[in-house]
């Protein structure tokens, strides 16, 4: 069966420093990618960044990025320069290449508050 | 653009009523999923649609639950008769093509049966 793990379902970080979730996954696909989504307050779930396994490089998005370890099946967040705006559930997704990017596999997901 | 919509935000009901919630997703999008979160676990998938067909109901956890999605537009997942385990956020989200688009997700309805 195919498990996404977030092993931290907490965490906070002051603003403006460097903080990093984790995640792992669990597949026997090849490939397929990757998604961390973050969900503010009371707000829909949205894409932060996304991943695909047969890309080496890692992704990056403006103060996020990723370090994706495919034979250790790991994809943690990083989250540079913390901004109270990050404080939110994030959700690390997974799903098969070629399959739906709708159907996707979530952790529980991280609840992360930024201090002021 | 109006982006996924769903409705209610909230509901409590009690046990062995019926409670339909509605999404909306974003026009244009073919697909659209249904999801829920039950209180400490993951976000589980329940099902997908292709424009007004079943693509993939592998998720739905039994026959008290059915979605229908008419015309390929907004769709409905009604609940009947609800139980107590039934509670949790359900998501919808849409996307444009099946592969290698992006989803987006409503907010949630939050669902409380007593």
């Amino acid at each position: 069966a195919q498990t996404v793990t977030q092993s931290q379902p907490e965490m906070s970080v002051q603003e403006a420093e460097t903080v990093t979730l984790s995640c792992t996954y669990d597949t026997s696909e090849s490939n397929y990618y990757l998604f961390w989504y973050k969900q503010p307050p009371s707000r829909q779930m949205i894409l932060v960044i996304r991943q695909e396994a047969y890309k080496q490089q890692n992704a990056t998005e403006n103060r996020f990025s990723v370090n994706f370890q495919k034979a250790a099946k790991s994809f943690s967040l990083k989250i540079s320069d913390s901004q109270l705006g990050d404080t939110a559930m994030y959700f690390c997704a997974f799903t098969p290449y070629g399959g739906s990017q709708g159907n996707l596999i979530f952790g529980k997901g991280t609840k992360l508050s930024v201090k002021p | 653009e109006a982006g996924v919509t769903q409705f209610p935000s909230h509901s409590v009901i009690e046990k062995g009523q019926t409670v339909t919630l509605r999404c909306d997703p974003i026009s244009g999008h073919d697909n659209l999923y249904w999801y829920r979160r039950v209180m400490g676990k993951e976000i589980k998938f329940l099902l997908h649609f292709v424009k007004e067909s079943k693509q993939d109901e592998s998720g739905m956890p039994n026959n008290r639950f059915l979605a229908e999605r008419t015309g390929g537009t907004y769709s409905t997942l009604k609940v009947q008769p609800a139980e107590l385990e039934d509670s949790g956020v359900y998501f919808c989200a849409s996307s444009q093509d099946g592969w290698n688009t992006e989803a987006f997700f409503g907010q949630g309805t939050r669902l409380t049966v007593v």
